[in-house]
């Protein structure tokens, strides 16, 4: 089964600072790799995913993540934070079977002023 | 136009009564799905159906019913609530079968139900 590990719960960060999410995910094959934000009240919106090909992709709002299949890792960067990207951020995994993508439990972004 | 839309946006209610949370789409979507967030933001899948049929059936308690009475609609109904299902209740969408083909899902903004 596939299973998807965030191991921050929260993360601080002062703006203007970079940003790097961990995740890292169990999966027999090549896995559909994705990252979602939840802002406040909100649902989850997509902001990149993996499928194959270029292991760094580049998604919305500046953020970018890299696959290494080496580490079964999918870490999502942005290299400078803004205030407004304060929220919770999903890792999920898909594919092979799996009719639904399994998804992290979140990792809580705070960015001080 | 909202794409994912679901009703009503919170929901306070006493213990054992029966309540309906609606959800409808308007992307031409064959899959929907009822995702629950604990209050850890932990997000569990509960259902999915495709093309009105459901396809994904997790361990839920039988009082949680989905129905989907065409493929832009996924309702939930819950009966008997019990303190433990406050929750934050996501309904959402995508063209495909979302895991299996590595789909985007389309969110809607949840419901917050609080059991009383």
């Amino acid at each position: 089964a596939q299973s998807v590990t965030q191991p921050d719960i929260h993360i601080t960060v002062s703006e203007g600072a970079s940003l790097e999410l961990r995740c890292n995910y169990s999966y027999g094959a090549t896995p559909y790799l994705f990252w979602y934000v939840q802002s406040p009240g909100q649902g989850l919106q997509l902001l990149l995913k993996y499928f194959s090909g270029d292991t760094l992709v580049q998604g919305i709002k500046g953020f970018e993540a890299e696959f290494k299949r080496s580490q079964s890792s999918f870490n999502l960067r942005k290299p400078s934070v803004h205030w407004s990207d304060a929220a919770e951020y999903f890792c999920a995994v898909g594919g092979g079977g799996s009719y639904i993508p399994t998804f992290g439990r979140g990792t809580s972004l705070i960015v001080h002023p | 136009d909202t794409a994912v839309s679901q009703t009503p946006k919170y929901l306070v209610t006493q213990m054992g009564n029966d309540k309906s949370i609606k959800c409808e789409q308007n992307l031409g979507h064959d899959t929907m799905y009822w995702y629950k967030q604990d209050s850890k933001k932990f997000l569990k899948i509960m259902f999915s159906y495709n093309n009105k049929e459901l396809i994904i059936n997790e361990t839920v308690p039988n009082r949680f019913s989905p129905k989907s009475p065409d493929k832009a609609h996924l309702n939930l109904h819950i009966n008997s609530l019990e303190l433990g299902d406050s929750a934050v209740y996501f309904c959402a969408s995508s063209q495909g079968t979302g895991g299996l083909l590595g789909e985007k899902l389309f969110f809607g903004s949840g419901t917050q139900l609080s059991v009383l």
